[in-house]
């Protein structure tokens, strides 16, 4: 069965001050790594979409790499409005649709 | 673009009621999948329709059922509710592989 983990959990920052949120993950035949941001009530934003290891994307202060484990998402210099749920998800191939959440980590960042 | 959209945004209902909920996906997306978020966790599947027709299904019971209109937007019903089914319930839409998610429905069962 498809796993995700994501750690930490919880992570505070102070504005400025660049970190990583990791997420390793187990499934057969990776057709994608996803990262969403969530905001309190509200549903997912996408943000990126992984296809190999080795791959990386970068959006504004993010930056997504991938291996053959794990995913990390690299935040640089955060501002305070950074602040939300990271979400993982992974895409088995084949005949297979669905996305595979992990619990996600939230970060808070302080200004 | 308006993006995916749901309705109702919060809902409340008693146990044993049955509820309707319903999304239409983004434009040019022709398939909906449908989430269930409880407090603290991520997000889980329960169903994808694609041409009108349930594609997979995730470890929900029967309770939970769905439909695809002609226009792709879709439903999600769920009978005899529990409390336990109290979440945000999520519709995503798709084309090929990336997924966009709606702003959710906020359902409390009492």
């Amino acid at each position: 069965e498809d796993q995700v983990t994501q750690s930490p959990e919880a992570l505070r920052l102070q504005e400025g001050e660049s970190s990583s949120l990791n997420c390793s993950y187990t499934v057969s035949g990776l057709r994608g790594l996803f990262w969403y941001r969530q905001d309190p009530g509200k549903g997912p934003e996408f943000l990126f979409t992984l296809y190999s290891a080795g791959e990386e994307k970068e959006k504004e202060r993010l930056k997504a790499t991938l291996t053959k484990k794990e995913s990390f998402l690299h935040i640089t210099a955060p501002k305070p409005e950074d602040s939300a749920t990271y979400l993982c998800a992974v895409q088995r191939g084949g005949s297979n649709y669905k996305l595979t959440f992990g619990k996600g980590t939230l970060l808070t960042v302080n200004p | 673009d308006a993006g995916v959209t749901q309705s109702p945004t919060h809902l409340i209902k008693t146990r044993g009621q049955q509820v309707t909920l319903r999304c239409s996906p983004k434009s040019g997306h022709d398939t909906v999948s449908w989430y269930q978020q409880a407090l603290g966790q991520g997000p889980q599947f329960i169903f994808q329709y694609y041409e009108e027709e349930e594609r997979q299904r995730g470890n929900f019971p029967d309770r939970f059922s769905g439909h695809q209109f002609p226009n792709y937007s879709s439903e999600l019903n769920v009978n005899a509710l529990l409390l336990g089914d109290s979440a945000l319930y999520l519709c995503a839409s798709s084309l090929n592989t990336e997924a966009f998610f709606g702003q959710g429905t906020r359902l409390t069962v009492v």
